[in-house]
């Protein structure tokens, strides 16, 4: 297994609200990414925080945003939720020095689903 | 922009045989990263195998190995002596260097008894 956790596990919301998903990178790691999974399908990058700050991005509506904090471990917010956000949504920490990237660790994923 | 695209949604294989997993990707960059994840049905992501495009030589991994073909911008997995365990979707993905990762839509493989 990965140090990578995720919470929560299941999480079950309604059209139009919000929701904040919880992501600890494993030690040692200083950047974090983020995917939807949609059932299926292969994960879809969302975006990319390194040292705070948001590194990258791929082709998500900003009511998608996120947070890196000191300890490296991350949120990911979504607002106004639709019934395409129901998807499981992984998250996976490495190692980012310079011009070179290591591998990404992926969490177990918190399955989300908005009726 | 880069895509991967795996041609093979289900495969199946004797416990004990050997058998290859196909990805293709398209990219206009020299350096990049190409992996194999495995995802069982518990969810969580797996590194299989990580290979870098500058290296010439297939990596290993005991008995998943792959076929890099740089040219023909190929990426196959072969998994050798097949174990139940290895039952799973497999993921073939390309990261650019400090970029996102892109993943195919996944190859569904069962090993039998």
């Amino acid at each position: 297994e990965t140090g990578v956790t995720q919470s929560p596990t299941h999480l079950i919301k309604t059209r139009g609200q919000q929701v904040t998903l919880r992501c600890s990178s494993q030690s040692g790691h200083n950047t974090v990414s983020w995917y939807q999974q949609a059932l299926g399908q292969g994960p879809q990058f969302i975006f990319q925080y390194y040292r705070e700050e948001e590194n990258g991005r791929g082709n998500f509506p900003p009511r998608f945003s996120g947070l890196q904090f000191p300890n490296y471990s991350s949120e990911l917010n979504v607002n106004a939720l639709e019934l395409d956000d129901s998807a499981l949504y992984l998250c996976a920490s490495s190692y980012l020095a310079g011009p070179s990237t290591d591998t990404q660790y992926f969490g177990p994923g918190t399955r989300l689903t908005v009726l | 922009a880069q895509t991967v695209t795996q041609s093979q949604p289900e495969m199946s294989v004797q416990e004990a045989e050997t058998v290859t997993l196909s990805c293709t990707y398209d990219t206009s960059e020299s350096n990049y990263y190409l992996f194999w994840y495995k995802q069982p049905p518990s969810r969580q992501m797996i590194l299989v195998i990580r290979q870098e495009a500058y290296k010439q030589q297939n990596a290993t991994e005991n008995r998943f190995s792959v076929n890099f073909q740089k040219a023909a911008k190929s990426f196959s997995l072969k998994i050798s002596d097949s174990q139940l365990g290895d039952t799973a979707m497999y993921f073939c993905a390309f990261m650019k260097l400090n970029n996102d990762m892109r993943f195919g839509a996944g190859t569904r493989l069962t090993v039998k008894p």
